[in-house]
């Protein structure tokens, strides 16, 4: 089984808003990651965590805010948010042998829409 | 300069072609290479990890040239079913860095 689910499917949300993506997966993978992409691009790296402690954050704004609740949830709370924080929400997650990391496997996704 | 390119496509070939994609990366101290092909408004998918020596699945072949920094996908008698972006990913430290992606489609 290699299935990561993300909820929800679609979300659409206005600029004061606060809502929260949810990722999951029980492959036992150590490293999870949270991308974003656009229409007609590759998916951009926003958040690393690897055992449920966040390694990488590309600069992403205050208004993103992750949190590894165990090593199966991943979560990105959203507040604020602006009308070109629309896209493509990815999750994937990664086995994790030390610092080795193997390929990743996505979820579906969150279709966001900030209105 | 992009950390990880890919010809730019799309590429239309009629099915049961051979079609190739090329992709090259900056980094020198990349450790890890995989393609994914992402379906419209789906999430990527592992197509094949790229190892040293190359490697095949099926119709699919995998080569990497760590001195030129370069990595190449072969498809054989592609089907209707390959349409789809094929990505190029790199993979140091804990950083995985998507090429642009080329678009396929193939023809009936």
């Amino acid at each position: 089984d290699t299935e990561v689910t993300q909820t929800p499917k679609h979300l659409v949300m206005g600029m004061t808003n606060k809502k929260s993506l949810k990722c999951e997966q029980h492959m036992g993978h150590r490293a999870m990651y949270w991308y974003k992409q656009k229409a007609k691009k590759p998916p951009e790296l926003m958040f690393v965590y690897s055992y449920e402690k966040l390694s990488i954050n590309e600069s992403v704004p205050s208004r993103f805010s992750p949190e590894c609740p165990n090593s199966s949830l991943l979560n990105l709370h959203l507040h604020a948010l602006q009308p070109e924080d629309s896209a493509l929400y990815l999750c994937a997650s990664s086995p994790l042998m030390g610092q080795a990391i193997y390929e990743q496997y996505f979820g579906p996704g969150t279709r966001l829409t900030v209105t | 300069r992009k950390e990880v390119e890919q010809d730019p496509g799309p590429f239309n070939v009629p099915e049961g072609a051979t079609v190739a994609f090329n992709c090259t990366y900056s980094n020198s101290a990349s450790q890890s290479f995989f393609w994914y092909r992402q379906d419209c408004r789906k999430e990527p998918k592992l197509l094949m990890s790229v190892y040293s020596s190359g490697n095949e699945d099926g119709r699919f072949t995998a080569q990497l040239n760590r001195a030129s920094q370069y990595i190449s996908l072969l498809i054989r008698d592609s089907k209707l079913s390959d349409s789809a972006t094929y990505l190029c990913v790199v993979k140091w430290g804990q950083n995985f860095v998507f090429g642009p992606g080329t678009r396929l489609s193939v023809l009936p």
